[in-house]
């Protein structure tokens, strides 16, 4: 079945640091999107890529879409205490585009 | 808008109970979904509908019933709580419109089974 992988699993770093997390899908993806999950919270989205190639920007957040569509990445440019959480990256189980499978979230701790 | 919204945030069952966690959204979206979460699992779907009446197994369907007879609720029924199902569970909801995936999700119900 189709499998998202997500690299690192645990990520400790200095404020002000950047950071980077990958995904990697099995499969060729629709779309992908990306959640961000706060401790004791809920996942919220953040973005979501559809195109080969694709590059956004989210203030010091940049998001990438693969040229093969089976992977992406997310960068935070000078890491805050703020952006603590996991973040999660997801893709369609298939044409099903309600169903999602998700990466197992990478864990960003950031030291003041 | 309320959102999603899922009760209880916290339950605690014996081995061998069923219980009924709720959700409920006020978006008038179609689609809706249950994860759990476990901890370096990331999320997994078990169950999903795509509106009133309709819905399909997920990754791990089982051990787990759904129903979905009006838009606004999807409860997930437990049939006979195992060890297995402590997790945090997570409903979330997206409006139908093809290609735009935005789930919205509630802030979890945290089940533990002794």
């Amino acid at each position: 079945g189709q499998q998202v992988m997500q690299i690192p699993q645990y990520q400790h770093v200095q404020e002000g640091e950047d950071f980077t997390t990958y995904c990697n899908s099995s499969t060729t993806l629709s779309n992908i999107q990306w959640y961000k999950q706060r401790p004791g919270g809920h996942p919220v989205f953040l973005i979501q890529l559809v195109k080969s190639g694709e590059v956004k920007k989210q203030k010091r957040l940049t998001f990438q879409f693969g040229e093969a569509k089976k992977n992406s990445s997310l960068h935070i440019t000078a890491t805050q205490t703020t952006d603590v959480g996991t973040y999660f990256c997801a893709g369609p189980r298939g044409t099903s585009y309600g169903k999602l499978t998700f990466g197992q979230g990478t864990i960003l701790t950031v030291h003041p | 808008n309320a959102g999603v919204t899922q009760t209880p945030k916290f339950q605690v069952l014996k081995t061998g109970q069923s219980m009924t966690l709720q959700c409920a959204q006020d978006m008038n979206h179609e689609y809706m979904s249950w994860y759990r979460q476990d901890p370096g699992m990331g999320l997994r779907l078990i169950h999903y509908s795509v509106g009133a009446g309709i819905t399909d197994q997920g990754e791990v369907p089982n051990g787990y019933n759904v129903s979905r007879s009006t838009t606004e609720d999807f409860p997930l029924r437990l049939l006979s709580a195992a060890p297995s199902q402590t997790s945090v569970y997570f409903c979330a909801s997206r409006a139908g419109t093809g290609l735009t995936d935005t789930q919205y999700f509630g802030p979890g119900t945290r089940l533990t089974v002794l």
